[in-house]
């Protein structure tokens, strides 16, 4: 069945350095991707999405690439700040999935200033 | 729109009592989702529905847990008897499905947070 892999937290980083995130996914075809982001005490939101091999979701300074090759969708962004502490989910829609996101295991970021 | 809506925020219940939860999702969404969040098992999908009806509830854990969608507007997940174990943040997320349409976003509720004791 469908599965996301993502790299194991606590992440810890100073303010103003660069931030990378892994994902790896398992799925049949060609799922679409997401990544969200839970802010301490929320729901989660939506953070960027890519919905065929090769598109670059981005929001917020925060870009992901789905590379099919390698069956990734990594976080990056340049130069995190303090208000990105949260905690990051990667997820999955496969085609034959109706409606259903499958979600990583979640990875806490901490930004210290 | 107040985007979705759950209620309560908190609940601290006995074990062995019946436990409700409520959902309202955004107006105009025809897909609506349960998930449990926990530290051990992180986030998962218990059931979902689809304009009212319940398509998939492959992960409601056990007989205890059943949800309800009586309208488009409102949904409740219900466990009885509760048990500690139960004890986990429990978010509602709604979106609108289209067939063949492009990906839209599911939006999430602040969740309800259950503490069995």
């Amino acid at each position: 069945g469908d599965s996301v892999t993502q790299m194991e937290g606590p992440v810890t980083l100073s303010e103003e350095a660069f931030l990378t995130i892994n994902c790896t996914y398992t799925a049949t075809g060609y799922p679409s991707l997401f990544w969200y982001v839970q802010y301490p005490g929320e729901g989660l939101q939506l953070l960027l999405k890519a919905t065929k091999a090769d598109d670059k979701g981005s929001n917020k300074g925060f870009e992901a690439t789905y590379r099919k090759e390698t069956t990734s969708f990594h976080l990056e962004k340049g130069s995190v700040q303090v208000s990105d502490s949260a905690v990051y989910f990667c997820a999955l829609k496969g085609r034959a999935s109706g409606s259903r996101l499958t979600f990583g295991e979640g990875t806490q970021l901490t930004v210290n200033p | 729109d107040a985007g979705v809506i759950q209620s309560p925020r908190h609940e601290v219940t006995e074990m062995g009592q019946e436990v409700t939860l409520r959902c309202k999702p955004i107006s105009g969404h025809n897909s609506l989702f349960w998930y449990r969040q926990t530290m051990m098992r992180g986030l998962e999908l218990l059931i979902y529905f689809n304009n009212n009806v319940p398509i998939d509830d492959s992960g409601m854990p056990e007989d205890r847990f059943s949800a309800k969608m009586p309208n488009a507007s409102f949904s409740t997940l219900k466990i009885q008897p509760s048990e500690p174990r139960d004890s986990a943040v429990y978010f509602c997320a709604s979106r609108i499905e289209v067939f063949l349409a492009s990906e839209t976003e599911a939006f999430f509720g602040q969740g309800t947070r259950l503490t069995v004791v």
